[in-house]
This record gives C-alpha cells, structure tokens and sequence, in this order.
C-alpha cells in the first residue's frame, strides 16, 4: 500500500500570490477530493475528481481550481491568495463512496 | 442548519470510562457513514465505517438511524490512548455528484 502523499508539507505565500498543492492517490483508486481544515474545525470540501473530471464541489469561490492526471494525482490551485485562506489543505482518495485515505497535509500560511 | 453536527465538546472522562458521542446529519439521501479519528495537527484517519445494522470493532461501536438521521459512537473502557477529535463524514448524493460532508468534530480527553 503506498498511501496518499502530499507536497510540500508547509509552505508561507504573501496575500495575492497563487499556490498550487501536490497529491498523488493511493494506488488503485480513482476518486481524489480536497479539503480545506482551519484551527479547530472540521475539514471543508473543496471539491472532488473522479477519473480526471471534476464530479463535485463545495461552497468555494472559482480562485480554488483543480486538476487530476491519468495517473490519479492531483493538485489543488489557489489564486489571489487570501490571509483567511491559512489552513491545513488535506487531500485523500477514495474508490467511489469508500473510505477516504488522507494524506499529511499541506499547512499554508498566508502573510 | 448545518449538514452534519456534532457537539464540540470536550469530553473530559476518567480512564475505564464509556462515552457516547452521536451526530446528526440533514440529508436524508445520505449513503454512507463513517467515524474518524483525528489527532493534534495530523490527518483524519478512519476508525470505523457506519452500517445500518450497527457495527463494532473492539472498544468501539457504531450505529446509524436512518429514521432520525443520526450516528452514534460509543467507547467502552476508554484508553489514555483514545484522546482526540472524533470525526462523524457523511456521503451524501446530490444532481448525480457526491461529497462527503465532515462535522465539526467531538474532542475527547481521557485523564488518568
């Protein structure tokens, strides 16, 4: 089993910069989904990809933007960085309505 | 109202104790059901999936009531080892997509 990754683990950007996040899927599965996760609460769906088309998606502005491979990694864009946009990003992979496997995370700070 | 609701806590509980957390969720087109566990500043990990007919693992038992929408977990003989956010994911279907809609999490502390 190979897991979920996820790069870089931490990473600081200035208000107003893109940002783009790097996931690459357990071996297997088809289906990749984002979340955003802030101090001290639940993970935010961002939104979800299912062989390389996006299949759904949460309550965030068009600047959260994303892309799946034919490998099933993933990556997760983020334009015109906000501060409230500091948080842990978790991605996790899934075979269709599965379990979700996560990655560590990506924690974003945003200055 | 929220899609998925849990109490926050915290759950503050001795060592041996049992402790019951239950969720609740608003779509009742939801499909499946599951608790995570989640540790300070690490990823969610799945401690166990929900089915109708209530299903246990160990220590832990889970139940789902699709007539009131809620889930429950239940820990028996809890573990110092047991301190964490406890996650209640719903699946839920919506216009042929789906997503999976995560509670705000129940933190539990076990004091020795």
């Amino acid at each position: 089993e190979t897991g979920v990754t996820q790069s870089p683990t931490h990473l600081i950007k200035t208000r107003g910069q893109q940002v783009t996040l790097r996931c690459s899927s357990q071996s297997g599965h088809n289906t990749v989904s984002w979340y955003q996760q802030a101090l001290g609460q639940g993970p935010q769906f961002i939104f979800q990809y299912y062989r390389e088309e996006e299949n759904g998606r949460g309550n965030f502005p068009p600047r959260f933007s994303g892309l799946q491979f034919p490998n099933y990694s993933s990556e997760l864009n983020v334009n015109a960085l906000e501060l409230d946009d500091s948080a842990l990003y978790l991605c996790a992979s899934s075979l269709a309505r599965g379990s979700l496997l996560f990655g560590s995370g990506t924690r974003l700070t945003v200055v | 109202r929220k899609e998925v609701e849990q109490d926050p806590g915290p759950f503050n509980v001795p060592e041996g104790a049992t402790v019951a957390f239950n969720c609740t969720y608003s779509n009742s087109a939801s499909q499946s059901f599951f608790w995570y566990r989640q540790d300070c500043r690490k990823e969610p990990k799945l401690l166990m999936s929900v089915y109708s007919s209530g299903n246990e693992d160990g220590r832990f038992t889970a139940q789902l009531n699709r007539a009131s929408q809620y889930i429950s977990l239940l820990i028996r003989d809890s573990k110092l080892s047991d301190s964490a956010t406890y996650l209640c994911v719903v699946n839920s279907a919506t216009s042929g997509t789906y997503k999976y809609i995560f509670g705000t999490g129940t933190r539990l502390k076990v004091l020795a």
